[in-house]
């Protein structure tokens, strides 16, 4: 019962740019979070952001939720090469459409020094 | 203390083994979660338990068992595993089984099945 959809799939840029990846999803949701996993390794949990909000930062990072499109973005800005790991959203899901996390097929970032 | 710890990092089991996989978070969180991931694919719920109590199962085969002693405590036993089975097995809790919770992860026990 995979909601969210990320792309791309695969991003390669250079330290000091900024790197957008966005997640579509199928139905309503109250919302939306991001993880961020390094290789191998657990996931991080990086931003929750609620349907009625449009917008939210923390730090470097800029998350927008469009409820009319069922899309969302993460932005990073001025990237590092320490920010090289794999994006995931993740939606409610299963029975009710909120019974459970359902987490996206990812978008790897690289980060080139 | 925002950790949540597996242990044990790696594990090679043969297919006639027995073995467990432990998870354990201070954090005051009442629900617990296994996650099974695949190289380059999502995390995939397997278990959810709620107060202690399993909530979810993802119909997953009777060879893996969950178990939640305490509040603070998930294990996972396996027993008569398949290759495909191999896999990295994440914990994670959270202060509610909604899912509007962020989930806390721990650094995954990496399996191997022989």
């Amino acid at each position: 019962s995979q909601q969210g959809e990320e792309d791309p799939q695969a991003l390669s840029i250079q330290e000091g740019e900024n790197a957008t990846m966005n997640c579509s999803y199928k139905t309503s949701i109250n919302n939306l979070q991001w993880y961020r996993q390094n290789s191998g390794r657990g996931l991080v949990h990086l931003i929750l952001i609620r349907s009625n909000e449009r917008e939210k930062h923390s730090g470097r990072l800029r998350v927008t939720l469009d409820t009319s499109k069922k899309s969302s973005s993460l932005l990073i800005t001025a990237s590092r090469a320490a920010d090289t790991a794999s994006y995931f959203c993740a939606t409610p899901g299963g029975r009710g459409g909120s019974e459970k996390l359902v987490f996206g097929k990812g978008t790897k970032l690289t980060v080139n020094p | 203390d925002t950790e949540v710890t597996q242990t044990p990092k790696h594990l090679v089991m043969g297919m006639t083994n027995k073995k467990s996989l432990k998870c354990e978070q201070h954090m005051g969180h009442r629900a617990m979660y296994w996650y099974k991931q695949k190289a380059k694919k999502p995390p995939e719920l397997m278990f959810v338990y709620s107060y202690e109590k399993l909530s979810i199962n993802e119909s997953v085969p009777s060879r893996f068992s969950p178990e939640c002693p305490n509040s603070s405590l998930l294990n996972l036993h396996l027993h008569a595993l398949q290759p495909e089975d191999s896999a990295l097995y994440l914990c994670a809790s959270s202060q509610d089984r909604s899912p509007g919770y962020e989930q806390y992860f721990g650094p995954g026990t990496r399996l191997t099945v022989t």
